[in-house]
């Protein structure tokens, strides 16, 4: 089956600095999302993105599809964008609804 | 409020007993999802429901079972509990298949 790697696996920012996760993955996909998951586990849906660019204040996140890289970007961070992300896909072969999930980037922005 | 509402939010049960989760999905959303989230495992696909059917399998035992009732709010039941079951379970609901997720709370589940 499709494989999703993230990195980095852990990262810890100081608040205010700027952060890039990568998520790559072995096989075409027509579905891609970022989830944030909060220290408290609420899984938030932060982009659908399959393709293209997406902007969400400080948070934006590109896909390049044909290369099977997504890129989720984060700038000036702050302490409440602590938590895990994760990259989740489904590829066209999978059966619907197999969302494919990363083990996810540990991200501690410190005060 | 992501407006899908899973109960009870927290369940503690002895090894061998049988449980039952419930997922309200979002409005107008048809498609429901269940995921396990464990240390070892990570976040598992465990079934799909859409409008009422069953779409898709994943990675459910033959003890869990699940479905999807005609108001669209779908409950996942496992059986026979073991300690290995003990685990965030997640619903989440999306418009179609191919669409964004949205999770809700999860369901802390331990087996003691």
């Amino acid at each position: 089956g499709i494989q999703v790697e993230q990195s980095p696996p852990d990262l810890i920012l100081q608040e205010g600095a700027n952060s890039t996760l990568r998520c790559n993955f072995s096989d075409s996909v027509n579905n891609l999302q970022w989830f944030h998951q909060n220290p408290w586990g609420q899984l938030i849906n932060l982009f659908y993105i399959p393709s293209g660019t997406k902007q969400n204040g400080r948070l934006s996140a590109t896909t390049v599809a044909t290369e099977r890289y997504s890129l989720l970007y984060i700038s000036s961070s702050q302490t409440t964008d602590s938590g895990v992300y994760f990259c989740a896909v489904m590829n066209y072969g999978g059966s619907q609804g197999n969302l494919i999930f990363g083990k996810g980037t540990k991200l501690s922005v410190k005060p | 409020d992501s407006g899908v509402t899973q109960t009870p939010k927290h369940l503690i049960t002895a090894t061998g007993q049988r449980v039952t989760l419930r997922c309200s999905p979002r409005s107008g959303d048809l498609s429901v999802y269940w995921y396990q989230q464990s240390l070892d495992q990570g976040l598992q696909f465990l079934i799909q429901y859409y409008n009422g059917e069953e779409r898709a399998k994943g990675n459910i035992l033959e003890r869990f079972s699940a479905q999807q009732f005609p108001d669209l709010h779908s409950e996942l039941n496992l059986s026979s509990l073991e300690l290995g079951d003990s685990a965030l379970y997640f619903c989440a609901s999306s418009v179609r298949g191919n669409y964004g997720y949205t999770f809700g709370s999860g369901t802390r589940l331990t087996v003691v």
